[in-house]
């Protein structure tokens, strides 16, 4: 199995831009995570998708992130307009609904720098 | 509220020692508890993991944990420490909201290894 997919991996962009950062979870993993890790607050769950419906968002700083699962394999974390306090080490990570107990599997994650 | 305290940001350990790094939980159910381990630039790596039963826990790599309910804490040792082992670990418990837990991780202490 190839794990879990991010892309890109690197992301530079200038603020007031639309960032898209995309994950594809491991197949037949019926939960979705995205996290946020930064030096300041550490690893933060942003939101986490069930069969691709969103079930906690709570996570999410503001409107300007939106997440979106359109099927199993895909999904989609958005930031527009970005700011430089977005920069940002964004994580996915998958797990599977036949465990009882969250192991979950992370992807190797995208370095977002806002200037 | 629910949390995770690593008290050392850093530790620094000569190849050949032993290690400990500290975990500090707090919950107000049985935790399930996990051991993450990050090299750099990569995602997150599952070390090992207690839910019950026999509180000292093997994992991967040579490390262990034990689960100690009177200090709420839940410590990750490695008899001898290899060069490759230089990462950060985070500790991390699951709380649960609804059918599915949500991981709340430490802040995370990164080891270093001198030759």
């Amino acid at each position: 199995d190839a794990g879990v997919i991010q892309s890109p991996r690197h992301e530079v962009t200038e603020m007031g831009q639309e960032v898209t950062l995309r994950c594809k979870p491991i197949s037949g993993h019926d939960y979705l995570f995205w996290y946020r890790q930064t030096m300041m607050r550490g690893l933060e769950l942003l939101i986490y998708f069930n069969n691709n419906v969103p079930i906690d968002d709570s996570g999410m700083p503001e409107d300007r992130f939106s997440a979106k699962m359109p099927n199993a394999s895909f999904s989609t974390l958005k930031i527009q307009p970005s700011e430089p306090r977005d920069s940002a080490v964004y994580f996915c990570a998958s797990s599977p609904s036949d465990r009882a107990y969250n192991e979950q599997f992370f992807g190797p994650g995208t370095r977002l720098t806002v200037l | 509220a629910q949390s995770v305290t690593q008290p050392d940001i850093h530790i620094t350990v000569s190849e050949g020692a032993s290690l400990e790094l500290r975990c500090n939980y707090s919950y107000g159910a049985t935790p399930y508890l996990f051991w993450y381990v990050q090299s750099p630039g990569q995602g997150l790596q599952l070390l090992l993991k207690y839910f019950s039963g026999d509180t000292l826990v093997q994992g991967i790599k040579g490390f262990e944990a034990e689960f100690k309910r009177s200090q709420s804490s839940f410590n990750l040792r490695k008899p001898s420490v290899h060069w490759s082992d230089a990462a950060e670990y985070f500790c991390a418990v699951v709380v649960y909201g609804g059918s599915q837990g949500n991981l709340i991780f430490g802040k995370g202490t990164k080891l270093s290894v001198k030759p």
